[in-house]
């Protein structure tokens, strides 16, 4: 089956430092991803729509500068924290549609990051 | 903007016994597609079940079922012969074809031994 996969697992890092997590389509071509946030003990929330060579899309109230999104290839998609503050500290979790298999495709999700700013 | 809500924060059922989660939406949209994940306590995103807005017949899966009551907006999951596997958070979902998917704010289900 599609395997979304997704790195580092978790990372700690300190205020002011910037992190870089990856999301990677292992077996199939994605020319859209989608970056999630999760706070503990709550839902998904989307942050921003990757897109293949263009621009991300975000959603509002997500600071473009702050989280920088890189959709470089059809099976890679990054989602960088640029000076990370503790509020930062989430779960992030990627996911991805196989885009030869059209809109009624399920999307595959990687196993998310844990961030931890201190 | 479509919106789903889940009521019921927590459930808790004894193992073998049948389980119903509710979700309801909303949307003026006609075509569309609903969906039921399963997040275990590793936090690794499982797709449940899926529903196509435009088929009348309620989707299932094994043990997992749905009652899609598309004029209500309504898209409950039926969990039967509940196991201690079963054991999660669940999240109702929404998407418009190949749009973002917008989840509830998710059941913790505990199956009790």
């Amino acid at each position: 089956g599609a395997v979304v996969s997704q790195h580092p697992s978790w990372v700690i890092c300190k205020s002011g430092t910037s992190v870089k997590i990856e999301c990677r389509s292992l077996d199939f071509q994605a020319t859209t991803m989608f970056w999630y946030r999760q706070f503990p003990k709550q839902s998904l929330m989307l942050m921003a729509t990757s897109n293949e060579g263009s621009k991300a899309t975000y959603e509002q109230g997500v600071e473009k500068d702050k989280f920088l999104i890189n959709h470089a290839s059809l099976t890679l998609s990054t989602l960088t924290v640029t000076s990370a503050h503790p509020e930062d500290s989430s779960f992030y979790i990627c996911s991805a549609r196989d885009h030869r298999q059209g809109v009624a495709s399920p999307l595959h999700f990687g196993n998310g990051t844990r961030l931890t700013v201190t | 903007a479509q919106t789903v809500t889940q009521s019921q924060p927590e459930m808790s059922v004894q193992e073998a016994e049948t389980v119903t989660l509710s979700c309801t939406y909303d949307t003026s949209e006609n075509n569309y597609y609903l969906f039921w994940y399963k997040q275990p306590p590793s936090r690794q995103m499982i797709l449940v079940i899926r529903q196509e807005a435009y088929k009348q017949q309620n989707a299932t899966e094994n043990r997992f079922s749905v009652n899609f009551q598309k004029a209500a907006k309504s898209f409950s999951l039926k969990i039967s012969d509940s196991q201690l596997g079963d054991t999660a958070m669940y999240f109702c979902a929404f998407a418009l074809g190949a749009q973002k998917l917008v989840f509830g704010q998710g059941t913790r289900l505990t199956i009790n031994p």
